[in-house]
């Protein structure tokens, strides 16, 4: 069955930390992996990554993709109380019933 | 440019009843997928439309339907609503390269 597990579910942290999100995943026939920021209601578009190893970086956020260990990580550098939202990891498979299969995300809180 | 917009927002039905959700994506994009996210089981995947052809489904009952129209305007419809359906509805659109837009999404109360 394909899964997408993030971890931690939950995080706490002070403003300037540097906070580190985990997704593995066991899917189908994988295409790419996407991160989003849900802080409300609609999730923002954050990073797609297809090819292993190739950092991507937004300002103090950044993501890299291991296809071989099948995960991805999500860093976030001098944490700002903006930071604080939920973090979803999402996979997209090409076979199977599924099109994009979610985590269950991170909560993140930064503390001022 | 304007984002992707559903309607209604909020909604409260009862238990047997039918319900008809509306997204309009943005302008261009062709691709239009709907989500369902509830505490639990986070974002769930039901269904992906391109160019009036649904390409993609959920593991979802068959209660759960949508369309979508040849201005890529999109429509989800759940019939018998059951109290397990209430739920944050997101709607999402894609010009297919790069990462989906969400809406705001359609927060339905079944009572």
């Amino acid at each position: 069955e394909d899964k997408v597990v993030q971890s931690p579910l939950s995080l706490v942290v002070h403003e300037g930390d540097t906070v580190t999100l985990n997704c593995s995943y066991e899917v189908t026939n994988f295409r790419s992996l996407l991160w989003y920021k849900q802080e409300k209601k609609a999730p923002t578009f954050l990073f797609m990554l297809t090819s292993s190893g190739i950092e991507k970086k937004s300002g103090r956020l950044s993501s890299i993709l291991d296809k071989k260990e099948l995960f991805s990580i999500l860093n976030i550098t001098a944490t700002q109380t903006g930071d604080s939202a939920v973090y979803l990891c999402a996979v997209e498979a090409t076979s199977g019933t599924y099109k994009y299969i979610f985590g269950t995300g991170t909560r993140l809180k930064v503390l001022a | 440019k304007a984002g992707v917009t559903q309607t209604p927002r909020y909604l409260i039905k009862t238990r047997g009843q039918q319900v008809t959700l509306s997204c309009s994506p943005i302008s261009g994009h062709r691709s239009v997928s709907w989500y369902q996210q509830t505490p639990g089981q986070g974002l769930q995947f039901l269904f992906e439309y391109f160019s009036e052809t649904q390409r993609n489904k959920g593991n979802f009952p068959g209660r759960f339907s949508g369309r979508q129209f040849s201005n890529s305007r999109s429509e989800m419809n759940v019939s018998t609503l059951e109290l397990g359906d209430s739920a944050l509805y997101l709607c999402a659109s894609s010009r297919g390269t790069e990462g989906y837009t969400f809406g705001s999404g359609t927060r339905l109360t079944v009572v």
